[in-house]
Formats: structure tokens, C-alpha cells, sequence
């Protein structure tokens, strides 16, 4: 089955304790990206990447980081956390960065306190 | 002025009804347009996409694309509760709206 899987699904943890999300994809897409999604702002990318080793950053990079190591693969790493990193967030990949359908994960439900 | 907008709603339609929901965009030269689907709690789902000035037609859904006036709509006919949802536009593919949170009553 096609699909974009997230790990966590829920977290919580406490401010200033580094934390990745994984994010993995299973369609041999070439795009990957990151989005943070909060009431009343829709979906904010965060960071994006065109393909291994080539990322760049979106809208709201500030307190994030990523890699691309392998094609499949994009986490997402908050180095020391803080609560307005509170948040639901959402890994999605496609085809290219415009033009296509984005396939979207399951979503991380993150707190910071 | 934000690149995508969309009304927040909530809009709130009675069963069997149309429900319509309105995107306009900032980019001129913006050549692919989305409509994603978000049940609360839930990843967005793509419905439709649309390249083309005029109406895209599949099962209830409808999109309009008007690329002079630089908006981009969703018709829902024959509206169901199970369409209760937010309806996310996304331009050239990355660009989000806020959404329009549909309310469908029984």
C-alpha cells in the first residue's frame, strides 16, 4: 500500500529536550516536506526537500532541522523545543514540489510544555 | 495580502443541498490548483486538482478554475453529513489556505 508513515503519533515532551519525528515514504517520490498546522493559519511548511541531500527551507523553518539521507526518509529534529513548537504536524511527499498531488502522513500531535 | 484565501466558515449547508467554497490566490502565473479534504483529527485528502480555465466535473464534486480573476472554487451537490470537513485550497501544489470548515446538517 501506498503510503507516508509518521513516528509519533503523539508526543509530549518538556521544553529544551531535543525530540525527531520520522517520517518515511514508500511511493519513491522525489519531494518530501514538512508542514505545521495550527487553528486559523492552515498549513505552514516548514521545510521542504527537492531529493537526496537537497533540502531548503519553507515558510516557518526557525527552531527545526531536517535531513535527507535516503529518498524515503525526511525527519524532522527539534533541537531544544519550546511551546510555541506546539503544534500538529504533518510529513507529506510527491511526485515534484509543484504541480502534484502531496500525499500526506497521518499526522504528529506535539506539546511542548 | 496572503497568498491563499479561503472564508474560515464555518458555512453550514442542509443535507441534499450545494455547498460552495471559494479560493483566491495572489500568484498570477500559478498553473495547479487543489482541493484537499480534512476530516478533523485527520491528514488531508486530495479530491480534485485542476489546471484548466472552467469546470472540472467528478461524482458530486465540481471544481471551477478562473485563472483571470485568479479564483478557484469547490461546488459540493447534494451535500451529505459525511462531507462535514475542512476543505483546504492548495495552489501550484504547496501553497495552503487556512480552509472552510463545512458543516453538512441531517
Amino acid at each position: 500500500e501506498a503510503q507516508v508513515t509518521q513516528n509519533p503519533r503523539y508526543l509530549i515532551t518538556v521544553t529544551g529536550k531535543k525530540l525527531t519525528v520520522t517520517c518515511s515514504q514508500n511511493m519513491n517520490h522525489e519531494y518530501m516536506s514538512w508542514y505545521r498546522q495550527d487553528p486559523g493559519l492552515g498549513l505552514r511548511q516548514i521545510y521542504y526537500s527537492m531529493n537526496v541531500e537537497v533540502t531548503d527551507k519553507g515558510d516557518v523553518p526557525e527552531g527545526y532541522k531536517v535531513s535527507r539521507k535516503e529518498k524515503r526518509n525526511f525527519p524532522l529534529i527539534l533541537e531544544s523545543p519550546s511551546p510555541n513548537q506546539t503544534s500538529l504536524y504533518f510529513c507529506a511527499s510527491s511526485l515534484s514540489r509543484e504541480g502534484y498531488t502531496q500525499y500526506f502522513g497521518p499526522g504528529t500531535r506535539l506539546t511542548v510544555l | 495580502q496572503k497568498e491563499v484565501e479561503q472564508n474560515s466558515g464555518p458555512l453550514s449547508v442542509p443535507e441534499g443541498a450545494i455547498a460552495s467554497l471559494n479560493c483566491t490566490y495572489s500568484d498570477r502565473g500559478s498553473q495547479s490548483f487543489f482541493w484537499y479534504r480534512q476530516y478533523s483529527g485527520k491528514s488531508p485528502e486530495l479530491i480534485m486538482s485542476i489546471y484548466s480555465n472552467g469546470d472540472k466535473e467528478d461524482g458530486r464534486f465540481t471544481a471551477q478554475l478562473n485563472k483571470a480573476s485568479q479564483y478557484v472554487s469547490l461546488l459540493i451537490r447534494d451535500s451529505q453529513p459525511s462531507d462535514s470537513a475542512t476543505y483546504l485550497c492548495a495552489v501550484r501544489g504547496m501553497r495552503f489556505g487556512a480552509g472552510t470548515r463545512l458543516t453538512v446538517k441531517p
